[in-house]
């Protein structure tokens, strides 16, 4: 099975910072890797998909980049809402993994 | 906007088997693609299987391979999943989730989500 590494594990940041998760996948996925946000007691939200593309209703203010084994999601200008725990997902054969996730915690 | 409305939380004993149930706030499940994931507490989440609704087609992960049994309903109005021989680690919260269109396959992004069943394994 393909395995997701997420880093960090936690992030500190303040409301207006710029913040960046890195994933990297065992082998290559192309561009094959989703990204979630979730909040405590609650189902994920899908953000970006194929890498780099915004799901609807996403705010500009996320991104995604990167293909291969290494990725970026990153935040510009975060924002109260976005303190949160944050996943990556790959999805390029008949199985799926998810990144152990990124917990982005007020400073 | 689809909703995707999974069963109640559940208390098992270890040994026994558990059923989780999803289904859509109206209308039928015919068409999607329905994956399940679990989510021990404190950890990540870990992708169990999917039933493309349209083929019938069920891919499992290698992991839940001859332990879980996922299934549809005749009108395709729930997706249901049964976990067997239950152990303490199988606590968790358990999610259905919808594969966003135009995938075609289990692996894909999910775009709409249940909000999670929380099965407790206890002697």
């Amino acid at each position: 099975d393909i395995e997701m590494t997420q880093s960090p594990s936690t992030l500190s940041a303040s409301v207006g910072d710029r913040v960046t998760i890195t994933c990297r996948a065992s082998q290559s996925i192309s561009s094959w890797l989703a990204w979630y946000q979730q909040k405590p007691g609650k189902a994920p939200q899908l953000l970006i998909y194929k890498a780099s593309t915004l799901e609807s209703g996403v705010p500009l203010r996320f991104s995604g980049s990167g293909s291969g084994t290494e990725f970026t999601l990153t935040i510009t200008n975060l924002q109260p809402d976005d303190f949160a725990t944050y996943f990556c997902q790959h999805y390029n054969s008949y199985s799926l993994t998810f990144g152990g996730g990124t917990k982005v915690e007020i400073k | 906007q689809v909703q995707l409305v999974q069963s109640g939380g559940e208390v098992k004993k270890p040994g026994s088997s558990v059923k989780v149930s999803c289904r859509t706030s109206g209308g039928t499940l015919s068409g999607y693609i329905i994956n399940w994931m679990r989510q021990a507490p404190g950890h990540g989440l870990e992708w169990m299987g999917g039933i493309i609704t349209s083929f019938g087609r069920i891919d499992y992960a290698q992991k839940f391979e001859g332990r879980i049994r996922i299934s549809a309903d005749e009108d395709v109005r729930t997706v249901s999943m049964v976990v067997n021989s239950l152990r303490s680690e199988d606590t968790a919260v358990y999610y259905c989730a919808r594969v966003r269109d135009p995938c075609r396959s289990v692996s894909c992004a999910m775009d709409v989500w249940g909000k999670g069943t929380t099965v407790t394994v206890s002697s």
